[in-house]
């Protein structure tokens, strides 16, 4: 199972762009890469996933280099309803497909 | 229009009484599992059914259970709750593979 390193914290801005970096050096080759946002007594909701290159959405891009050993979560224009924890997870066949949560980001959007 | 429903939102339990939490979703994934969270911490899986077949992770305490009677009900049994079990739990759901969808949690307080 790939581990996943993300910071713990960002801080932010309304109007900005925020970009969340997480790391997953032992990626392996079935494995994708996907990104949950929890906001306080909910549960987590899916955001974006991918595999390799750019996956965009209404909510948010995914920036996966070639080498897959990082992603980049890229929020633009962050509200503060943004605030939140968000969650990088490497998921694959070979751990059933299961979501093993790492400690994630808690990014906080200030006026 | 909610998909994964846990009832109750918040239960207050006796220490060793045992307490049943259910979850149950119209999505009608074949997947269906169990987290614990606690405070400031990431969700914890504690076990999943894959159709019928239980899948217990290898740290979760034999003092939780799980029951899936059909496809759209899954139950949480914590047959004697200490105050160590105090926590949110979280039901999701998934067709093997694709993105989970949580529920909104149950918040567990033991007395």
């Amino acid at each position: 199972l790939a581990k996943t390193t993300q910071p713990i914290s960002m801080d932010s801005y309304e109007g900005q762009e925020v970009n969340i970096t997480c790391s997953h050096n032992n990626i392996a080759t079935n494995d994708y890469i996907t990104w949950y946002q929890q906001f306080p007594s909910q549960g987590p909701r899916f955001i974006i996933q991918g595999y390799k290159t750019k996956v965009t959405n209404e909510v948010a891009s995914l920036f996966i280099p070639a080498d897959r050993k990082s992603s980049t979560l890229s929020l633009p224009r962050v509200s503060l309803s943004d605030t939140a924890v968000y969650y990088c997870l490497v998921v694959g066949m070979d751990s059933s497909y299961k979501l093993i949560f790492g400690s994630g980001t808690r990014l906080l959007v200030r006026p | 229009d909610a998909m994964v429903i846990q009832n109750p939102r918040y239960q207050v339990t006796q220490f060793g009484k045992p307490v049943t939490l259910s979850c149950s979703q119209t999505l009608n994934h074949n997947v269906m599992y169990w987290y614990q969270q606690k405070s400031s911490q990431a969700p914890k899986l504690l076990f999943h059914y894959y159709d019928k077949d239980f899948n217990n992770e290898a740290d979760t305490p034999d003092n939780f259970q799980s029951r899936r009677p059909n496809t759209s009900f899954c139950f949480l049994d914590i047959r004697s709750p200490g105050l160590g079990d105090a926590a949110m739990y979280l039901c999701a759901t998934s067709s093997l593979g694709q993105r989970y969808t949580f529920g909104s949690g149950t918040r567990l307080t033991v007395v």
